[in-house]
């Protein structure tokens, strides 16, 4: 079945530090990935998407590319802030299911 | 910007008895869903709601949830006899088409505890 991999945190980076936050995902068809954000005491925020192969959302300095080949969205920031400090969600969603798959979030401290 | 709005945002109730979590999805959403995140775990899909029916559910949603759109805006999740490993985050989520490519918009959660 269809699933997500994201790597385990936590993440603690110095400010404007360099994040990258691995995702892979097992799909059987062409999935839509997203990534979410939930700040703390939050519900989760939609970050960004990517909807095909090498397709890149991008959202407040946040990036990530659409792997086909790797199966892979991975996550990626130049430079952090503290208010950068949640747990982020990499998720799938596939045009035979319109339910959506989770990773295991990663939490992310960035100090000043 | 519209919201998913969910209440209340923290239930603290005994084991055995039932609860109802309520969600105001966004108004011209027509696709909604909810999800559970145990704490410290993922996120988990429980069903989606579409044109007043359940459209899908996991195998976490059995007859011990149900789920309702009692009038044009609320859209309710019933746990019957509750137990203590219900505790959990409960999330609420809509979106207009239901499509794959398109990404749900998520309420706040309502924080669920069994005593």
């Amino acid at each position: 079945g269809n699933s997500v991999t994201q790597m385990e945190g936590p993440v603690t980076l110095s400010e404007e530090a360099f994040l990258t936050i691995n995702c892979t995902y097992t799909a059987t068809g062409y999935p839509s990935l997203f990534w979410y954000v939930q700040y703390p005491g939050e519900g989760l925020q939609l970050l960004l998407k990517a909807t095909k192969a090498d397709d890149k959302g991008s959202n407040k300095g946040f990036e990530a590319t659409y792997r086909k080949e790797t199966t892979s969205f991975h996550l990626e920031k130049g430079s952090v802030q503290v208010s950068d400090s949640a747990v982020y969600f990499c998720a799938l969603s596939e045009n035979n299911n319109n339910d959506m798959r989770f990773g295991a979030g990663t939490r992310l401290t960035v100090k000043p | 910007e519209p919201e998913v709005t969910q209440t209340p945002s923290h239930q603290v109730t005994q084991m055995g008895q039932e609860v109802i979590l309520r969600c105001v999805p966004i108004s011209n959403h027509l696709y909604f869903y909810w999800y559970r995140q145990i704490l410290g775990q993922k996120v988990e899909f429980l069903v989606s709601f579409y044109n007043n029916e359940i459209s899908e559910k996991s195998e976490i949603f059995d007859d011990q949830f149900s789920v309702e759109r009692p009038d044009g805006s609320n859209f309710t999740l019933k746990i019957r006899s509750t137990k203590l490993e219900d505790s959990a985050m409960y999330f609420c989520a809509s979106n207009k088409q239901g499509a794959s490519n398109q990404p749900q918009h998520f309420g706040d959660g309502t924080r669920l505890s069994i005593l």
